[in-house]
């Protein structure tokens, strides 16, 4: 089956200009996940989807970054104000969710959207 | 605060040797921990997922340990191939109730021909 896809692949932007990334999780996948990866380091947490409700955005940096999840689906991570610190790769994951007191089913990523703010 | 620690950060090795790549945690009430591989400009593929009952995983040339009790993972890969050359991922998941995953730096491995 069809596995996360994120578009657009690559983003090139100028810095102070709003930008809009977007994910498709795994279909049936209840639990959204999105990070961002600097270059050389380990992809670092922004925010957990758990239906339509963001249930942890303890990772966004500031709050010139956003997410929705309007019908449990699709997701959007929107961030205003670009600055050239925003360059990454912003992944998303998606995973069946909780189970109770059950541990969390294993994370399926995505090939990642690469911004560049210049 | 979890932290999550990888060495060697890069490990080159000659074909078909066997190699074990090595995952510390901080802190051990975690429900599960997850090796990624990740080839150059690419995603995270999933490789093997163990949960905090458990104390290894294995898939093919691939068995994953976990011991919590240490804060220590390793990944062990047997028979090393080329194609195995990649950046592999460490991540533990949980000590919180929200399934995020904290990831180490990762050691980007070379197998030589």
């Amino acid at each position: 089956g069809a596995g996360v896809s994120q578009t657009p692949s690559n983003k090139v932007t100028e810095k102070g200009k709003y930008v809009e990334l977007r994910c498709d999780p795994i279909s049936g996948h209840t639990a959204l996940y999105w990070y961002r990866q600097s270059l050389g380091q380990g992809p670092e947490f922004l925010i957990y989807f758990q239906g339509t409700g963001a249930a942890d955005d303890s990772g966004l940096p500031n709050d010139r970054f956003f997410a929705v999840r309007p019908e449990g689906s699709v997701s959007t991570l929107k961030i205003q104000r670009t600055e050239r610190g925003d360059s990454a790769v912003y992944l998303c994951a998606s995973s069946l969710g909780p189970r109770g007191r059950v541990s969390y089913n294993e994370q399926f990523f995505g090939p990642g959207t690469r911004l560049t703010v210049l | 605060k979890q932290e999550v620690t990888q060495i060697p950060a890069a490990l080159s090795v000659p074909e078909g040797e066997n190699l074990v790549l090595n995952c510390s945690f901080t802190d051990s009430a975690i429900y599960n921990l997850q090796w990624f591989r990740q080839d150059p400009g690419k995603g995270l593929t999933s490789l093997l997922l163990i949960q905090s009952s458990q104390r290894e995983q294995t898939s093919g040339r691939l068995n994953a340990s976990l011991d919590k009790s240490s804060g220590r993972s390793t990944l062990y890969i047997a028979a090393s191939q080329p194609g195995d050359s990649a950046t592999y991922l460490c991540a533990s998941g949980g000590s919180s109730n929200t399934g995020k995953l904290i990831f180490g730096q990762g050691t980007t491995l070379q197998v030589k021909p």
